[in-house]
């Protein structure tokens, strides 16, 4: 299967750590990029391949892969780190495959 | 700084041909590393990858959309675009122009345009 599955939802309490997974059998053979977006605006990555981060993206995010399950970790999250949250990845047949997006609160 | 901008008409009628152009700046569309890629994001929806381009004209497309979609590149003018063919109510959505680049198997979207909304009715 092309297709990556989020769970909808989740809150985490501030300053706490928050994961956010993904899965999909594309993410055993192919590198996940994660995508931040907040209303309005256009998404950011925030952690790619098997745990980077662009430039100016805090260190409190972090990524890791297992079999066929990424996992974005916010670590002290932040008021600011509430968003919706995609992941990425290639697909057997060439296409850019997102998740279904995980909206983060942050209480 | 690199810098992506979406322009095209914001109001389309169904059965039209949408098409869009991204402009690109701070950084070379002939860059060996980089593809320039079109997302969309319907409203309260998620994210659909369109389609991406090679500086050489090198097309990938959604295969879900293939037959409704081409990408063009103009190195000249640093310029790509895409051009979506008989469109409906489904199509609209903002429109994301894109930088995409690859790192060992994974292909990321680093630098996007700000989007622009594009409205399909009668």
């Amino acid at each position: 299967s092309s297709e990556l599955t989020q769970d909808p939802a989740v809150s985490v309490a501030l300053g706490q750590t928050v994961r956010i997974t993904c899965q999909g059998d594309s993410l055993r053979t192919y590198f996940v990029g994660w995508y931040q977006q907040k209303p309005r605006q256009a998404p950011l990555l925030v952690v790619y391949g098997r745990d980077n981060r662009p430039s100016g993206i805090p260190d409190r995010f972090s990524g890791s892969t297992s079999g066929n399950t990424a996992t974005l970790t916010i670590t002290g999250a932040q008021v600011e780190d509430e968003a919706d949250y995609y992941c990425n990845c290639r697909d057997s047949f060439g296409n850019h495959v997102f998740g279904g997006g995980t909206t983060v609160t942050v209480l | 700084q690199q810098l992506l901008q979406e322009s095209g008409p914001g109001l389309m009628k169904p059965s039209e041909t949408l098409s869009l152009s991204c402009g690109v700046s701070g950084v070379s569309i002939s860059h060996i590393n980089y593809l320039w890629a079109w997302i969309r994001q319907s409203p309260g929806k998620g994210l659909e990858w369109i389609a991406s381009i090679y500086y050489t004209g090198t097309p990938y497309y959604n295969s879900s959309l293939k037959s409704r979609i081409s990408v063009s590149i103009d190195t000249s003018r640093s310029r790509f675009s895409l051009r979506l063919t008989s469109l409906t109510g489904a199509d609209t959505a903002v429109y994301y122009c894109a930088r995409e680049w690859g790192e060992g198997t994974g292909w990321f979207l680093d630098s996007w345009g700000q989007g622009t909304l594009v409205t399909v009715s009668s």
